[in-house]
């Protein structure tokens, strides 16, 4: 029962905007979207979360639709070091009776010269 | 400096020696949870804890077992490994409450061979 849909795969030109979907479909009023990445086998890491509002940082942008039920993780200049596994999760957090935690296959993004 | 530590990084063992994989965060976070990774099929998680005491199922818990008795450590028990559990193994903790649990902070991975 997968929370989270995306494509297994993209590419992107170095440099271009590389624009990562996510369906989340039955996501619920109170959980968050977040993104993370996994380079090669390394631990995944944070990239950005959002409720309702478009958010930004230092690392990318996520842009969340009206309804919620889609996203987009948006890398605005990708560079070579930005190929990775990219994670969409949707979460509650622990003030709720669960927890777990669905991160599925990832979108593999491969960003070319 | 924050961060999640596993023990053994590394290990190869043989069918149905216990071992325990061990993960520890100073963050004080309430979260902490294990998840295996195998080619093609992403990050799976095993068990998690919401809080020292408190853990439960994740998608696929059989063959493990977990404790917390306190809320840095949360190791992971494979009481009799068998090849299926060879894997990638990560630990990964979180605050927990607000901004929808917070962002999952992991450990660099343990990689485990039963033979």
């Amino acid at each position: 029962d997968a929370k989270t849909t995306q494509p297994p795969s993209m590419d992107c030109a170095e440099g271009r905007a590389a624009n990562l979907p996510c369906n989340h479909s039955t996501i619920s009023g109170n959980e968050y979207v977040y993104w993370y990445r996994q380079i090669h086998s390394q631990g995944p890491q944070y990239i950005i979360h959002g409720l309702k509002n478009n958010e930004t940082n230092e690392m990318a942008s996520l842009i969340i639709t009206e309804d919620r039920k889609s996203s987009t993780l948006i890398l605005p200049h990708a560079t070579l070091r930005d190929t990775a596994v990219y994670y969409c999760i949707v979460r509650v957090g622990v003030s709720y009776n669960t927890d777990k935690l669905i991160f599925g296959t990832g979108t593999r993004l491969q960003v070319f010269p | 400096e924050a961060q999640v530590t596993q023990n053994p990084r590394y290990l190869i063992t043989v069918t149905g020696k216990k071992l325990t994989v061990t993960c520890s965060q100073n963050m004080n976070h309430e979260y902490m949870s294990w998840y295996r990774q195998d080619p093609g099929l992403g990050l799976r998680q095993i068990y998690y804890s919401m809080n020292v005491e408190v853990t439960d199922k994740g998608d696929v818990p059989e063959g493990y077992k977990v404790s917390r008795k306190e809320k840095r450590n949360f190791p992971l028990i494979l009481e009799s490994p068998s090849p299926n559990q060879t894997s990638l193994y990560f630990c990964a903790s979180s605050l927990g409450v607000g901004q929808g649990g917070g962002e999952l902070f992991f450990g660099e991975g343990s990689r485990l061979t039963v033979l």
